[in-house]
């Protein structure tokens, strides 16, 4: 595997089901992005981890739950959504989170919240 | 933040040069442009960014107005491929942070 690698591809869930999103980045970066695609809206940058640790939370509810258990590996713990989470969750990294870098995209999630 | 506009769509015929426009009337003094294209079913990929000069690389162009307050994005030939939506995104450095905001982009369509 190369590159950012996310799964599942496709989730759906109802609101009362607790399911995780997988990130995983082959590149040896040391930052790592949550980031939401609503139809007809701009990417939303929801969280920021750089080496492990988080530094950017925009206001984002607390049933989206990030983990980074290293700097390969990113999760977005769900619970309790709502219909109007339904999106494409992108995750990205890039080789520091300061000064310029350029972002790597994975593929996505597209999550459907019943 | 610092905000770009950008069209909704445009269009282009195949093997034709592309220009896509940008403007970021409050771009500040250290942002820097980038551009990044999504293709249908895909993250978005990085193509280009500059600061105050003209920028080429193996993917496109971009040409950045004397006073920084709008862009260019050039595609020479357009393809099939290049049938993307393309985000032009200034990098917020005032607070210290380094976010890209997102506008919604230009959805480009290549005709055959």
């Amino acid at each position: 595997e190369t590159g950012v690698t996310q799964t599942p591809r496709h989730l759906v869930m109802g609101m009362t089901n607790k399911k995780s999103l997988k990130c995983e980045q082959h590149l040896g970066h040391n930052a790592m992005y949550w980031y939401k695609q609503s139809a007809k809206k701009p990417l939303e940058l929801m969280f920021v981890y750089s080496l492990e640790e988080r530094v950017e939370n925009n206001s984002v509810p607390s049933r989206f739950s990030p983990e980074c258990p290293n700097s390969s590996h990113l999760f977005l713990h769900l619970h309790t959504l709502q219909p109007e989470d339904s999106a494409l969750y992108l995750c990205a990294s890039s080789q520091e989170w300061t000064g310029y870098n350029e972002q790597f995209f994975g593929p996505g999630t597209r999550l459907t919240v019943l | 933040d610092a905000k770009t506009t950008q069209p909704n769509s445009m269009e282009s015929n195949e093997e034709e040069p592309v220009h896509l426009p940008c403007n970021h009337s409050t771009i500040s003094g250290t942002d820097y442009i980038h551009w990044y294209r999504q293709l249908p079913s895909q993250g978005p990929e990085y193509v280009i960014h500059g600061l105050t000069s003209n920028v080429n690389n193996r993917m496109a162009s971009l040409a950045i107005a004397e006073d920084r307050k709008s862009s260019t994005l050039i595609l020479h030939r357009a393809t099939l491929r290049d049938a993307a939506v393309y985000y032009c995104i200034l990098r917020d450095a005032t607070s210290g942070t380094y976010k890209y905001i997102f506008g919604t982009g230009t959805r480009l369509k290549v005709l055959a």
